[in-house]
């Protein structure tokens, strides 16, 4: 069965740190980039990171850059968020999704979508 | 603050055809192909359109997108309760940014 399925979510205070894992299974994980995208609860969607097959080339939100770490484990088929110094503004459903198109894209314009989510994993940040 | 701006809300009658807008700019939607999500009550969001007007398998024909310049629109004819939902589109943007609107509610009278 092709699905994704995160897990690590919780309450951390403020200043914590947490580590949101996703584990893909059903299709060849390593010929995807993959992606973490966060919902706030009752806002919008808001793009945090992906990264390239084999990891070596990350990007990441300026709302993130320097607090997050993003890796993925193709032997293990896991894709991973290491988030510290938490703020109550990263409170949201984190969502794992499967990236279609390569970007930055060298031959515009860059197709840029996600075929398949995992259900999120909630984050709260509180003391 | 959303870049990509959509209206909060829409609302249709059955049967009718809604549209929805996305407006950016020559960075994002100018540049790169759009896509747009439908997102249910507590679910994960789940591909409507990519690359401005394809559907993947088992998207319904009532589903279209469309795109000129800076701006796209997703169309939803013959309205169904079931498309009550948000909407959201998104693009890359130039600035190594992924964007998102920031949705839109549609209501079936």
């Amino acid at each position: 069965q092709v699905q994704l399925v995160e897990s690590g979510g919780g309450l951390v205070k403020p200043g914590g740190s947490l580590r949101l894992s996703c584990a893909a299974s059903g299709f060849t994980f390593s010929d995807f980039y993959m992606t973490w995208i966060r919902q706030a609860p009752g806002k919008g969607l808001e793009w945090v990171s992906h990264i390239t097959y084999s990891g070596s080339t990350v990007y990441y939100a300026d709302s993130v850059k320097g607090r997050f770490t993003i890796s993925r484990d193709n032997a293990k088929n896991s894709l991973y968020l290491q988030m510290n110094s938490l703020r109550a503004e990263d409170t949201a459903v984190y969502y794992c999704a499967r990236q279609m198109g390569e970007v930055p894209s060298a031959t515009p314009p860059a197709d840029w979508y996600f075929d398949l989510w995992g259900r999120g994993t909630l984050v709260t940040v509180s003391s | 603050q959303s870049v990509l701006t959509q209206p909060p809300s829409a609302s249709g009658t059955p049967g009718q055809r809604v549209t929805i807008s996305c407006s950016g700019s020559s960075s994002n939607i100018g540049s790169n192909t759009v896509n747009w999500y439908k997102q249910l009550p507590g679910t994960a969001p789940k591909l409507l359109i990519y690359s401005n007007n394809h559907r993947p398998s088992g998207v319904p024909d009532r589903f279209s997108g469309s795109k000129s310049g800076t701006s796209a629109s997703l169309a939803i004819s013959g309205l169904q309760s079931e498309d009550e939902a948000d909407y959201f589109c998104a693009a890359w943007d130039d600035s190594l940014n992924g964007l998102f609107g920031g949705g839109t509610k549609l209501t079936v009278l």
